[in-house]
């Protein structure tokens, strides 16, 4: 069965700092990786995802994911966090029902942002 | 466009009470899915449409849960007899066919069951 760990529940960060949030997937087959972030009282918004071609993926607002097969990770990053970035990330797999896909959801990690 | 819209956002209800939620996705989306999402963890899948069809549901989805897609359009998700372990954010989604993962969320509705 395919799934997502997200290590760490909650990551605080300064203003500036690197954000690094971490996403270990396992999957029999080679998996569709996401991102999501979730802003408070708002729906879950696509970040970025990886569909089996570029292995270092750029999504909005300056986040990026690079997919290694070999620590079977997809961890996401971004050089300078700003206040806007508190949220909650979460990491999702898709595998292929029929014609249709359906993602599997990580737990989720709440990143705080301070001055 | 104005997004995938959710209705109620909140709902409290008694155990035992019937309650309905209904989601409008975005207009040319063919595919729609609902979510269920508890405190501290992440969406979990329940079932999704694609048109009118219902194409999937999760062992989640017992037999108290129906969902249906009636003109391909907007889509209902209830509830009957509820218990205390059905309250949750109830998420629906929709997509474009063909476009693997890109899922559009709305709000949600969040379900209080005392």
């Amino acid at each position: 069965a395919q799934s997502v760990t997200q290590l760490g529940s909650h990551v605080s960060v300064s203003e500036g700092a690197l954000v690094l949030l971490r996403c270990n997937y396992s999957s029999s087959v080679p998996p569709y990786l996401f991102w999501y972030v979730q802003y408070p009282n708002q729906g879950l918004q696509l970040l970025l995802k990886y569909t089996s071609a570029a292995t270092l993926v750029k999504g909005i607002n300056g986040f990026e994911a690079e997919f290694k097969k070999s620590e079977t990770s997809f961890h996401l990053t971004k050089p300078s966090a700003h206040m806007s970035d508190a949220a909650e990330y979460f990491c999702a797999v898709s595998f292929l029902t029929g014609t249709a896909s359906k993602l599997t959801f990580g737990t989720g990690t709440r990143l705080q942002v301070t001055l | 466009d104005t997004g995938v819209s959710q209705d109620p956002r909140h709902k409290i209800t008694k155990r035992g009470q019937n309650v309905t939620f209904r989601c409008d996705p975005i207009s040319e989306h063919n595919r729609l899915y609902w979510y269920r999402q508890t405190l501290g963890q992440g969406p979990e899948f329940l079932t999704y449409f694609q048109n009118e069809a219902q194409l999937e549901k999760s062992r989640l989805l017992s037999d108290r849960f129906s969902a249906e897609r009636p003109k391909g359009s907007f889509s209902t998700l209830e509830i009957q007899r509820t218990e205390q372990g059905d309250s949750a954010m109830y998420l629906c989604a929709s997509s474009e066919m063909g476009v693997t993962g890109e899922l559009f969320f709305g709000e949600g509705s969040r379900l209080t069951v005392l």
